[in-house]
């Protein structure tokens, strides 16, 4: 099936640096891509929803400033934390929707973990 | 208000036995899914029930759906340790396939 990747995996950065994430599709092309963030122990919750070409569609509560997502191309999604802070340490999540047969099925990247001291 | 809250938040067993889950969501849905997520891990999704379906199998799992109750449930039969996992329903918010919101979860852990 498809997959989704994510690197890193883990990454400890120190506060007020800046760290970015990539979600990359490896088999297939995605226009759309979503970011997630979960808590320990916790649900995931939608970040925002990267578009090809286009500016990212952030949920509410999420700031952009804080979280610069850029889709340059069909199978790259990055998210870059800015001004890291400790409460900014969470486990992220990306996914990216597949349409290959016709049917648009979600696959989800392994994750990163993030730790701001 | 919080969509997909599941029950229960913890679910210990033994191995062979059946395992339940239940999730409800507050507003109409066009399909509901099951996750699968292993601890640090990314997720699996298992399975996906539309809107128009009561029931649903696959292989082991077996999903319900009752919008009337706004309500869903997924049955894990003859569960083995393998299982063990956190296990989340999730509904398409919008028209966007992608955009999901998903319940608190249900960490399930199967003793050998």
């Amino acid at each position: 099936g498809a997959v989704v990747s994510q690197h890193p995996s883990r990454v400890i950065c120190k506060s007020g640096t800046s760290v970015k994430i990539e979600c990359r599709s490896l088999d297939f092309q995605a226009t759309t891509m979503f970011w997630y963030r979960q808590f320990p122990k916790k649900s995931l919750m939608l970040m925002a929803t990267s578009n090809e070409g286009s500016k990212a569609t952030y949920e509410q509560g999420v700031e952009k400033d804080k979280f610069l997502i850029n889709h340059a191309s069909l199978t790259l999604s990055t998210l870059t934390v800015t001004s890291a802070h400790p409460e900014d340490s969470s486990f992220y999540i990306c996914s990216a929707t597949s349409t290959l047969a016709g049917q648009e099925t979600q696959y989800f990247g392994p994750g990163t973990r993030l730790l701001v001291l | 208000s919080q969509q997909g809250e599941e029950d229960p938040q913890a679910l210990s067993i033994q191995e062979g036995e059946n395992a339940t889950m239940n999730c409800s969501y507050k507003t109409s849905i066009n399909n509901l899914q099951w996750y699968r997520q292993n601890s640090g891990r990314g997720l699996v999704h298992l399975i996906l029930i539309r809107s128009n379906e009561r029931e649903k199998h696959s292989g082991r799992l077996r999903v319900t759906l009752d919008t009337s109750k706004k309500s869903s449930s997924l049955l894990i039969t003859a569960s083995r340790a393998a299982d063990t996992a956190s296990y989340f329903c999730a509904t398409v918010r919008g028209t966007s396939y992608g955009k999901l919101t998903f319940g608190q979860g249900t960490i399930l852990t199967v003793h050998p």
